[in-house]
């Protein structure tokens, strides 16, 4: 079966511009996960959907970020205006059900210069 | 507060010898530990799970919950097995919390 894919792979921008990152899960994929990942750590969850409802945002700089998934498949998660910190591999993943194994896709390295 | 630690950031050992990758955590409730790999220019991945008490890729893990451990063993290094590895805990939702990664080299 073909994996989450995520666009674009890398972006660079600069420091108060707009970007927003892709992600479609694997077909058949009820939740779906956006990671932080900065350079030196693990992953961090931003948000988690199920279907098209938010089940965690917990840790979503919701002054900056936010994620949509309209139609309960492919989502997109924005982030308006970005900080040097921001600097990260964005990663998406998804599950078949909450806690089934997740499946990550490639990430989106993000450089804020 | 949850917290998973891996303690070394670079574990380097010989092909063939014993490889233990730590990893401890912090949690209140009933824990469900996960190993993930991500070999080179490659996605992250699962490598084993707690509760399905597996071995893969000759890899185990066993949960110790009086140390609060779940470190990650091989008794035979091999080059392949170069990657970085993390430790995860579940909580709650099946939200994943992560440890900083261990990354295993194995030289010939």
């Amino acid at each position: 079966e073909a994996g989450v894919a995520q666009s674009p792979r890398y972006k660079i921008i600069e420091k108060r511009q707009s970007v927003a990152f892709w992600c479609n899960p694997i077909s058949g994929h009820a939740t779906l996960y956006w990671y932080q990942q900065i350079l030196g750590q693990g992953p961090k969850l931003l948000i988690q959907f199920q279907n098209n409802g938010v089940v965690d945002d917990s840790q979503l700089p919701k002054d900056r970020f936010s994620a949509e998934r309209l139609k309960g498949v492919d989502s997109t998660l924005k982030i308006q205006p970005a900080k040097l910190e921001d600097s990260a591999v964005y990663l998406c993943a998804s599950s078949y059900l909450i806690d089934s194994e997740q499946f990550f896709g490639p990430g989106t390295r993000l450089t804020v210069l | 507060a949850q917290r998973v630690t891996q303690p070394e950031k670079l574990l380097s050992v010989f092909k063939g010898a014993p490889v233990e990758l730590k990893c401890n955590y912090s949690y209140s409730g009933s824990p469900e530990l996960f190993w993930y790999v991500q070999y080179s220019r490659q996605r992250l991945q699962l490598l084993l799970r707690h509760i399905s008490r597996e071995s893969i890729k000759g890899f185990t893990a066993d949960l110790n919950k009086g140390e609060t451990s779940f470190h990650l063993k091989k008794p035979f290094a091999q080059e392949e097995d170069s990657a970085m590895y993390y430790c995860a805990l579940s909580v709650y939702t099946d939200k994943l919390i992560f440890g900083t990664g261990t990354r295993l080299q194995v030289f010939p």
